[in-house]
């Protein structure tokens, strides 16, 4: 079992580059999130996805897309990279509606320069 | 709006010592709370949860109260370790969305020897 997992662990962009970030989990989760992590600002919620098929913005969605793929996997994409996208970024996943124990993959270093 | 929040960015105690983490939340409808830790270079990890019909929740080494009435979340480690070291987060669960979870900024948790 291998929980949440990330890909890639860093990068590296140039401003105005796009990406996709990966995550999967190997859990049978239902809902899936996506965060992104700034000193000083604590987790935000970018994204996140129930249940298979939906997707709902969260804090900070401008600039980036996500997309449920399927059940195991859902991903983040900047279209157009800016150096304020620079940040760890965290990919967690929760077996079921409410109440449930969140469970959070390694994350993801960006720098946008 | 919703906001979730902590008094002190950072705490330090002595090792043996008993720490106190705080955590202010605004939205009276939320119903469920969650503090995490997270190691430097890691995604943040479940530590103890707390439903809003409870005032008082223990596990292992580690005590969570929650105050509705101020809207006061607090997070009690008992013989403080230099493995307790990390950033603690709480977050709530908003209860008029499916699934969305809203972090505090955290406190940095300092053991010193």
């Amino acid at each position: 079992n291998a929980g949440v997992t990330q890909t890639p662990k860093f990068q590296v962009l140039k401003t105005g580059q796009s990406m996709t970030l990966q995550c999967a989990q190997d859990m049978n989760h239902n809902s899936m999130y996506w965060y992104r992590q700034d000193p000083g600002m604590g987790l935000r919620l970018i994204y996140y996805s129930a249940s298979e098929g939906t997707t709902d913005k969260g804090e900070v969605p401008n600039g980036y897309n996500v997309s449920r793929l399927n059940k195991r996997e859902f991903s983040l994409r900047l279209e157009s990279a800016a150096p304020s996208q620079t940040s760890v970024y965290f990919c967690a996943s929760i077996r079921a509606a409410r109440q449930e124990t969140q469970y959070f993959g390694p994350g993801t270093r960006l720098l946008v320069l | 709006g919703e906001s979730v929040g902590l008094h002190l960015p950072t705490l330090s105690v002595q090792e043996g010592d008993n720490s106190i983490i705080n955590c202010a939340y605004s939205n009276s409808a939320s119903d469920y709370f969650i503090w995490y830790k997270q190691e430097s270079g890691k995604g943040p990890q479940f530590i103890i949860d707390i439903r809003s019909n409870m005032d008082k929740r223990q596990g292992q080494r580690v005590t969570v109260l929650l105050n509705k009435t101020v809207k006061h979340l607090s997070l009690q480690i008992a013989a403080t370790q230099p493995g307790d070291s990390a950033v603690y987060f709480c977050a709530e669960n908003t209860l008029n969305r499916d699934d969305k979870i809203i972090f505090g900024k955290g406190t940095r948790l300092h053991i010193l020897p």
